[in-house]
């Protein structure tokens, strides 16, 4: 069965500091992962999208990494501001015509 | 423009009310979606358009109707809704129906059902 997991279910950190998210997938055959960025009562927004040839991939102060091997894949935030407070969401497509398949999220907040 | 917008951003029924949600995009895509998100949960899939027609319904309820008038609009009719259909709703457009394109969000819809 194709399933995302991610890990830290929530996440408090103090400003300034980094942190690290996970995610890990079951999907195969695999296209593509993307990390969302959704804040509360708003759509998600794209933060980075990586193929299984890509390893890494970065998005100013947000740096995405992918193994393909191990099926997991982490979101770096660096230096994190209290507007990064909010949810962090994987999702995976599969190599078909098939939906994508959204991980439950992390929910992060940055504390001043 | 590479924005997904939708309206009214708040919206507030009745059980018995009849209202619609819209959704718009100008980027040329040829899928559009709709997606229901409850608190703290990820977005679930209700519908998908390709080229104008309805290519996915995830058995969703007679009392959401969705329509796509054109390859720019989709609109979600709502009929007869019930407190628990409260929730954030999101519409989504990609180059195609195929889930390997990426999919752009509008910044979504909050409904409440009295």
């Amino acid at each position: 069965k194709n399933q995302v997991e991610q890990s830290p279910q929530s996440l408090i950190i103090l400003e300034g500091k980094n942190c690290t998210l996970q995610c890990n997938y079951t999907v195969s055959p695999f296209s593509n992962l993307r990390w969302y960025k959704q804040d509360t009562g708003r759509g998600p927004v794209s933060l980075t999208i990586m193929t299984f040839s890509e390893n890494t991939k970065s998005n100013g102060r947000y740096t995405a990494t992918l193994d393909a091997d191990t099926k997991q894949s982490s979101l770096h935030i660096t230096a994190s501001q209290l507007s990064d407070s909010a949810s962090y969401i994987c999702v995976v497509s599969p190599n078909r015509d098939d939906k994508i398949i959204f991980g439950k999220g992390t929910r992060l907040h940055i504390l001043p | 423009d590479t924005e997904v917008t939708q309206t009214p951003k708040h919206l507030v029924m009745g059980m018995t009310n009849k209202k619609s949600l819209k959704c718009e995009q100008h980027m040329g895509h040829r899928a559009m979606y709709w997606y229901k998100q409850k608190a703290k949960k990820p977005p679930e899939l209700m519908f998908v358009y390709s080229y104008e027609k309805l290519s996915i319904n995830e058995s969703v309820p007679s009392r959401f109707s969705p329509e796509c008038p054109n390859s720019s609009l989709l609109n979600l009719h709502l009929h007869a809704l019930q407190p628990e259909d409260s929730a954030l709703y999101l519409c989504a457009s990609s180059q195609d129906g195929r889930g390997r394109n990426e999919q752009f969000f509008g910044p979504g819809t909050r409904l409440t059902v009295l």
